[in-house]
């Protein structure tokens, strides 16, 4: 089955040390998208990439960086988290920017910063 | 700018009642509407999406919504409602004219007491 997948589901990290998160999809969806999304809240966009071209939201903090190397993989760099970075971090995918198409979500890495 | 605005942040249906969950948004074009569940700890599920045509949608696992342009609503329902319908619960729009961004309400948990 065509899908969006994130590894690992649950990451655990230390204050201020370097975290990478993964997606991946099988649906050649030109866009990707990745959120934050803290407890009882909705999902908060930090960027997206439409093919290669990157899209960055205005408030999203440069402590969060965005690789794409290709169709299908998608890089979520938090370079220093802090205790405010613990959240759910969900990847989601479309396939075109504007229209009707809706988005596909990953199952979500819920990361953890001690 | 667009806002989606869910009443309700916690909603509890006895088992067989009805669901109406509620969402309105603003925006003088009338937007792409989407409802999505979220289970605990995964990732967001389409249930149902509005484009054009009839406005009354139906999505998956028994629930529907009605776009009423008048009333800028897309409110979500189920005649009855079942264990497994508990979860978080968002409606989200995108701009049919412009943009590419999805803009979320804040969710309503949905409890179904047995």
């Amino acid at each position: 089955d065509a899908m969006v997948i994130q590894n690992p589901r649950y990451q655990v990290t230390q204050f201020g040390k370097p975290v990478t998160l993964s997606c991946s999809q099988t649906l050649n969806h030109n866009v990707m998208y990745w959120y934050q999304q803290k407890s009882s809240q909705a999902p908060k966009l930090l960027f997206h990439y439409y093919d290669k071209d990157f899209n960055n939201e205005a408030d999203t903090p440069d402590n969060f960086q965005s690789r794409r190397p290709n169709t299908s993989f998608c890089f979520l760099d938090i370079r220093s988290p802090g205790l405010g970075d613990a959240a759910m971090y969900l990847c989601a995918t479309s396939r075109v920017r504007l229209g009707d198409n809706e988005q596909f979500f990953g199952p979500g890495t819920r990361l953890t910063v001690l | 700018a667009q806002s989606v605005t869910q009443l309700g942040s916690h909603v509890s249906v006895s088992e067989g009642a009805l669901v109406l969950l509620r969402c309105n948004y603003s925006s003088s074009v009338p937007p792409y509407l989407f409802w999505y569940v979220q289970y605990p700890n995964q990732g967001l599920q389409l249930l149902l999406k509005y484009t054009t045509g009839a406005t009354l949608v139906k999505g998956i696992n028994g629930f529907e919504a009605e776009f009423k342009k008048s009333e800028t609503s897309f409110h979500l329902t189920k005649p009855s409602a079942h264990m497994s319908d508990a979860a978080e619960y968002f409606c989200a729009v995108r701009p049919s004219n412009t943009g590419n961004q999805f803009y979320f309400g804040t969710g309503t948990s949905l409890t179904v007491i047995p």
